[in-house]
């Protein structure tokens, strides 16, 4: 079945430093991979996504890139700030048919101090 | 893109109570996803709410525990029956982008719920 591994958290890093948290997958077929952010006390956003090999997705100084080879959709931040503190998810879903379930990792706490 | 509300945002229930969250879309769609979240963990899908049929409940969750409805495109209720202290967590509405096949969803602000 599929199924999404995570760094394990908490990550703390000062302000302006590089962020990179790791994900790699199991799944069967060519899923879309996904990064949701949850900040304090609110739901889940889609932060970005990338639907096939090599595709790169950005938003906001994030990147992921789907990388086939290593099965991995890694997230980085060349410079964080405090306003990113956040739990991170690394999700996967099955592309096309009619089962959009997403599986998600077990979320990674980000605090991100002045 | 899709505005999800939920109600209600947080709650504390009583142990043997029920609790009803309603789940509200700006759009039509198809399908909607309920989602729950532990404290501490991840989101695990509960069931899939289809407009006209019964909920398709993932594994290890019953429909007497966790009654769905759907009676249009627009709004689904789901239901925490008999609740117990293992019942709080975050409960999460999500709907799936139709323009998009990539299987992205959207998600409410939850419905947090502690039981006592």
């Amino acid at each position: 079945g599929n199924s999404v591994t995570q760094m394990e958290g908490p990550v703390t890093l000062s302000e302006e430093a590089f962020l990179t948290i790791n994900c790699t997958y199991t799944a069967t077929g060519y899923p879309s991979l996904f990064w949701y952010v949850q900040y304090p006390g609110e739901g889940l956003q889609l932060l970005l996504k990338a639907t096939k090999a090599d595709d790169k997705g950005s938003n906001k100084g994030f990147e992921a890139t789907y990388r086939k080879e290593t099965t991995s959709f890694h997230l980085e931040k060349g410079s964080v700030q405090v306003s990113d503190s956040a739990v991170y998810f690394c999700a996967l879903s099955r592309s096309g048919g009619s089962n959009y379930k997403l599986t998600f990792g077990k979320g990674t706490l980000l605090t991100v101090n002045p | 893109s899709a505005v999800i509300s939920q109600k209600p945002s947080r709650d504390i229930c009583q142990r043997g109570t029920s609790l009803t969250i309603q789940c509200q879309v700006d759009s039509q769609v198809t399908m909607m996803f309920w989602y729950r979240q532990q404290p501490g963990q991840s989101l695990t899908l509960i069931a899939t709410a289809n407009q006209g049929s019964e909920a398709t409940y993932e594994s290890g969750f019953v429909i007497d525990k966790f009654p769905i409805s759907r009676p249009n495109l627009t709004f689904s209720t789901l239901t925490v029956s008999n609740m117990s202290p293992e019942d709080s967590s975050i409960y999460l509405c999500s709907v799936r982008d139709r323009s998009m096949n990539t299987g992205e969803l959207f998600f409410g602000e939850g419905s947090r719920l502690t039981v006592l």
